[in-house]
């Protein structure tokens, strides 16, 4: 059974790079690894999926080294409204959420 | 509408109430899901329905009831709840339910939740 673990929380500044990596060292071979961002009393909105190497699109880059027992979310530049919980997902038959990391960015 | 709705948004009930938490999806999904986030807490999920059909109860107590009509409508029974089941009760949405390597096809849509306080 899959587990997760990732950093319980983070800082940053504006305009900063921020990288965010979750653990999965029991990750299933049919899995995927999927990251979602949650705002206080708001449901969860997805951001990027990956299987494997590297995934970028409009909002952050997903690196999945080649043995995926770990995932690096990438978002680049962050602004004040990127301050959110991040949650790393590993997504198969079965759905196991990580504790979230708490990313705070400040001006 | 679209995406994932929920009503209400935010209720109070006594230990002896019955109510109900409703959820809508709008985007043609087959699979809808219930989670539970408690402060501080990561999401727990608790129901998983696929084409109506239960497929998923991580040993949630029966005070908890769900309810799967159709594949767009999903429903949350409440009765005799505990003051520790207050949190933010998440519905969600995807376009397939728990399958192996499905990919994008289980990206999962969530509604905005209801905030539920028991008293």
């Amino acid at each position: 059974l899959a587990k997760t673990t990732q950093p319980i929380s983070m800082d940053s500044y504006e305009g900063q790079e921020v990288n965010i990596t979750c653990s999965h060292n029991n990750i299933a071979t049919n899995d995927y690894i999927t990251w979602y961002q949650q705002f206080p009393s708001q449901g969860p909105r997805f951001i990027i999926q990956g299987y494997k190497t590297k995934v970028t699109n409009e909002v952050a880059s997903l690196f999945i080294p080649a043995d995926r027992k770990s995932s690096t979310l990438s978002l680049p530049r962050v602004s004040l409204s990127d301050t959110a919980v991040y949650y790393c997902l590993v997504q198969g038959g079965k759905l196991i959420f990580g504790q979230g990391t708490e990313l705070s960015v400040k001006p | 509408e679209t995406g994932v709705t929920q009503t209400p948004r935010h209720l109070v009930m006594g230990m002896t109430n019955k109510k109900s938490l409703k959820c809508e999806q709008h985007l043609g999904h087959n699979a809808m899901y219930w989670y539970k986030q408690s402060a501080k807490k990561p999401l727990e999920l608790m129901f998983v329905y696929n084409f109506k059909e239960q497929t998923e109860n991580n040993s949630v107590p029966s005070r908890f009831s769900p309810e799967c009509p159709n594949s767009s409508h999903l429903f949350l029974h409440l009765h005799t709840l505990q003051p520790e089941d207050s949190a933010l009760y998440l519905c969600a949405s995807s376009q397939a339910g728990l399958v192996a390597g499905a990919g994008k096809y289980n990206e999962q849509f969530f509604g905005p939740g209801t905030r539920l306080t028991v008293l």
